[in-house]
């Protein structure tokens, strides 16, 4: 089955800085890529997503790269702020089709102002 | 409009008791799931529900573990003889009908079920 692997585990930055979350996946029929935020003490809420037929996907300050090649897809935030500080988790579909998703293991974001 | 809702939000019970964990999806949402969040671990699937279409079973983790969709909306997770290891946070989402949004694939989660088992 499909497993999806998430670094860093945790990531601290600056209030501006850029931060990257990398995830790779093993199954290379996957084809649906979501990213999902979670505030301390929230439910998960999606935050971009990307499909396994573009290579890039932009909203504002948030981008997702896919690589299907080397079946690696990453999570980009820009000038990030305060309020971005969450733990996000990225996932994959599996065979069966988009719903059925398997997560990475998360990455706490710390933003400092 | 109403989100996902879940109760109780809070579950305390000795090893060895059953519990019930309810879901009540959004209205219209044909897809339902459920998860187990660990700490500090990801998402973990555990069971699928689409439609009238058979479950989809193959993440519970044994058969302790049972849920059912009656009517096509609300949703029970039961587990039987509860261990110690079965204590998590159990989150449900749902999702409305591929294509009937931009986006179709979104999951909708609730806030989730904190089970501790003592």
């Amino acid at each position: 089955g499909e497993n999806v692997e998430q670094h860093p585990s945790t990531l601290s930055v600056q209030e501006g800085d850029s931060a990257v979350i990398k995830c790779t996946y093993s199954d290379s029929a996957s084809n649906y890529f979501p990213w999902y935020k979670q505030e301390l003490g929230k439910r998960p809420q999606l935050i971009i997503d990307i499909r396994s037929n573009v290579g890039e996907k932009k909203d504002q300050r948030i981008a997702v790269t896919l690589n299907k090649t080397a079946k690696h897809f990453s999570l980009h935030i820009t000038e990030t702020q305060p309020e971005d500080s969450a733990v996000y988790f990225c996932a994959a579909s599996s065979r069966t089709g988009f719903q059925k998703l398997v997560f990475g293991t998360g990455t706490r974001l710390l933003v400092s102002p | 409009g109403a989100g996902v809702s879940q109760s109780p939000s809070n579950k305390v019970t000795e090893k060895g008791k059953d519990v019930e964990l309810r879901c009540d999806p959004i209205s219209g949402h044909t897809a339902l799931y459920w998860y187990r969040q660990s700490l500090g671990q990801g998402l973990e699937f555990l069971i699928y529900f689409q439609g009238n279409s058979a479950p989809d079973k193959s993440g519970l983790p044994s058969d302790r573990f049972s849920a059912e969709r009656t009517g096509g909306s609300v949703s029970t997770l039961t587990i039987q003889r509860t261990q110690q290891e079965d204590s998590a946070v159990y989150l449900c989402a749902s999702s409305p009908p591929s294509g009937m949004s931009e986006r179709g694939y979104e999951q909708y989660f609730g806030p989730g079920t904190r089970l501790t088992v003592t």
